[in-house]
């Protein structure tokens, strides 16, 4: 159970084009999801909240305008990265918390490795 | 401000040699303290919770401890296979905004060679 995927896996790009990444939650529901930015020997940094009906919440220092978060239903999440620049190359991450469980444990998907050339 | 440090950043043991990793923290009105284990090129992957000051958890090889200021990760006899980066994570008090925040540390490279 409480199994997270990703699409893609891999992803390269040009500069100046737009990515989508999809976040799905696989065997249970999930009103709240996470985005997190990984680089390199570094930890995870949580980039917004998404919230399935509502606005994200972004964290400080996070343009809601180039990182666009849609949570349409209660198994799926996206992040658009808009205008993407090599700046933005990175490993994305997702996580979901099952609603339905009482602690407040995050499951993690695979990941998503963005090159922007 | 509320900070995780881990420590050491990277670990190298042989086969069966047991050890312990540290977390460490300053968040007043801690909610929980998460580990995970991270694969190179991979999201993290859950291993335990941890909720108030004295709880213990196990899984296999793993034990888990939290006291009131920092948890340790404990691999009794590791194998191999227990290569990976393991992550720490707390859960700060709710101050407004986004809920259920993690924030982790920057994790321990953990190698075990046969």
């Amino acid at each position: 159970g409480a199994v997270v995927s990703q699409h893609p896996s891999r992803v390269i790009c040009k500069s100046g084009t737009s990515v989508k990444i999809e976040c799905r939650s696989l065997d249970f529901q999930a009103t709240t999801m996470f985005w997190y930015r990984q680089f390199p020997k570094q930890s995870l940094m949580l980039m917004a909240t998404s919230n399935e009906g509502s606005k994200a919440t972004y964290e400080q220092g996070v343009e809601k305008d180039k990182f666009l978060i849609n949570h349409a239903s209660l198994t799926l999440s996206t992040l658009t990265v808009t205008s993407a620049h090599p700046e933005d190359s990175s490993f994305y991450i997702c996580s979901a918390r099952d609603e339905k469980v009482p602690t407040d444990t995050q499951y993690f998907g695979p990941g998503t490795r963005l090159t922007v050339l | 401000e509320d900070q995780v440090t881990q420590s050491p950043e990277a670990l190298r043991l042989q086969e069966g040699e047991s050890s312990s990793l540290n977390c460490s923290y300053t968040v007043s009105g801690l909610r929980g303290l998460f580990w995970y284990r991270q694969d190179p090129g991979k999201g993290p992957e859950f291993l335990f919770t941890l909720y108030s000051a004295g709880e213990e958890k196990e899984k296999e090889r793993l034990k888990a401890t939290l006291t009131k200021k920092e948890s340790f990760l404990h691999i009794t006899a590791p194998k191999p296979e227990d290569s990976a980066t393991y992550l720490c994570a707390v859960q700060p008090p709710y101050r407004g905004g986004a809920t259920n925040k993690l924030i982790f540390g920057t994790g321990t490279l953990l190698a075990v060679q046969p």
